[in-house]
């Protein structure tokens, strides 16, 4: 079974950091591409960043390019993003996903992680 | 960007309804198209991808249709565990991108 477990949200200051962590498990973790994407309060779907298998290739939203950075270590199965400067609007509920076998959709879900970003 | 634009924002629909969502994409993305279901405090479910081919699980009253831009999900028969929203997603170029969302709602 597909589990994937996020930690590491939190209220933070806006320019404070933080970094989102993503426990996988239940599939070869370094053979698929690996997402976030996030949810403010009470709005829609935002994709926010993904990474190949490999570790070698990332991509990023523009609202987020330059100040989050987003890594794996296969050998614990685990999904990073480094979050750096952050901003009120950056609030929201960060999912973490799994990329689907044929294509750049989403096809498990970690429940999320809250970042609250506020004086 | 390539935007992603849902129709209707809100459905009101009783059970038994056939209810039909439209996705509509600002330029062609081929048949590179998710569909997923939200339920309030839960976590995306995903449904439906390549425009057309249903999860495995999912039940069979769904269906998805369309290729270019524009796209469809239909629910044959409307269920109560239904209620739900519903967004679409392209992936067919970075940076990808979803609807603003369909709320199935209880007439």
């Amino acid at each position: 079974e597909v589990q994937l477990l996020e930690s590491g949200g939190g209220l933070v200051q806006p320019g404070g950091s933080l970094t989102l962590s993503c426990a996988a498990s239940g599939f070869t973790f370094g053979t698929y591409v690996m997402t976030w994407v996030r949810q403010a309060p009470g709005k829609g779907l935002e994709w926010v960043s993904s990474i190949t298998g490999t570790g070698g290739t990332t991509y990023y939203a523009d609202s987020v390019k330059g100040r989050f950075t987003l890594s794996r270590d296969n050998s614990k199965n685990t999904l990073y993003l480094q979050m750096n400067g952050l901003r009120v609007e950056d609030t929201a509920l960060y999912y973490c996903a799994k990329d689907g076998t044929t294509g750049f959709y989403f096809d498990y879900w970690g429940q999320g992680t809250l970042v609250t970003v506020s004086s | 960007d390539i935007q992603m634009t849902q129709s209707p924002s809100t459905l009101s629909a009783s059970v038994g309804d056939r209810v039909t969502i439209t996705c509509r994409a600002s330029q062609s993305i081929s048949t590179s198209l998710a569909w997923y279901q939200q339920k309030p405090g839960k976590a995306p479910k995903f449904l439906i991808n390549q425009a057309s081919n249903i999860e495995s699980g999912v039940p069979s009253r769904f269906s998805g249709s369309g290729s270019g831009t524009e796209f469809t999900v239909t629910i044959s028969s409307l269920q109560p565990d239904d209620f739900a929203t519903y967004y679409c997603q392209q992936y067919n170029n970075y940076p990808f991108t979803f609807g603003g969302g369909t709320k199935v709602e209880i007439k």
